[in-house]
């Protein structure tokens, strides 16, 4: 398609449970955000590519979190051991390249329930 | 701690009328700075953004007005048309960084 894909849009996983969730980038772009937004909240960052390596991953929680993007394109967010306080949109954006002034484009986001 | 604020979380504005969407920030650091708007159940989409070297950037409907001094910008949106309903969210980020920090956004209905 011509926009970022995640799937599932929706998961509902138990407590302790391991989720990963996935993000089709636009064809092309070499640049790949996660954000997280809680109920109420705006979306916060969690972890920045450029191409397959994790360029700033700050944002990550804890190490329960963690992601990965081995060809450069998809990417998975992994986290284990989930817990009630996951709880919310998971959102990705890419863009062409890395730079504030370059259009980054969202994804519908995975609606993230643990419970 | 919040560096992006967004202290109106909802305005209603009627159709063709003005709408003043504002945001303050705390980082002196921010030089580039960009609004979003969210429809339900989609991901936000760009609105449009500004640098910290302009005061002002015009894009059709909407105007970004940039204050570095109060460290706020504002969005005007007019006339206001009901498609404009939605949520739109404030982000700041330093132009040699890759982080956006986004503000808890604001409800906008436009009103037929």
């Amino acid at each position: 398609g011509a926009g970022v894909s995640q799937t599932p849009s929706n998961k509902v996983t138990e407590k302790g449970k391991y989720v990963e969730l996935r993000c089709d980038p636009i064809s092309g772009h070499t640049a790949l955000y996660w954000y997280r937004q809680s109920l109420g909240q705006g979306p916060e960052f969690l972890i920045y590519f450029q191409g397959t390596g994790a360029a700033d991953d700050s944002g990550l929680p804890n190490d329960r979190f963690f992601a990965v993007r081995p060809e450069g394109s998809v990417s998975t967010l992994k986290i284990q051991r989930t817990e009630r306080g996951d709880s919310a949109v998971y959102l990705c954006a890419s863009s062409l390249n890395s730079g504030a002034s370059t259009e980054a484009f969202f994804g519908q986001g995975t609606r993230l329930t643990v419970v | 701690d919040q560096q992006v604020k967004q202290n109106s979380p909802s305005l209603s504005v009627q159709e063709g009328r003005i709408s003043i969407l504002n945001c303050d920030y705390t980082n002196s650091m921010f030089d580039y700075f960009l609004w979003y708007k969210k429809y339900p159940a989609e991901g936000p989409t760009f609105l449009i953004s500004i640098s910290s070297i302009k005061d002002k950037n015009e894009d059709g409907r909407f105007t970004v007005f940039l204050n570095k001094s109060a460290k706020h910008l504002s969005l005007h949106i007019v006339p206001s048309q009901p498609g404009d309903s939605a949520v739109y969210f404030c982000a700041a980020t330093q132009n040699t960084g890759n982080q956006f920090y986004f503000g808890t956004g604001t409800s906008l209905t436009v009103i037929p």
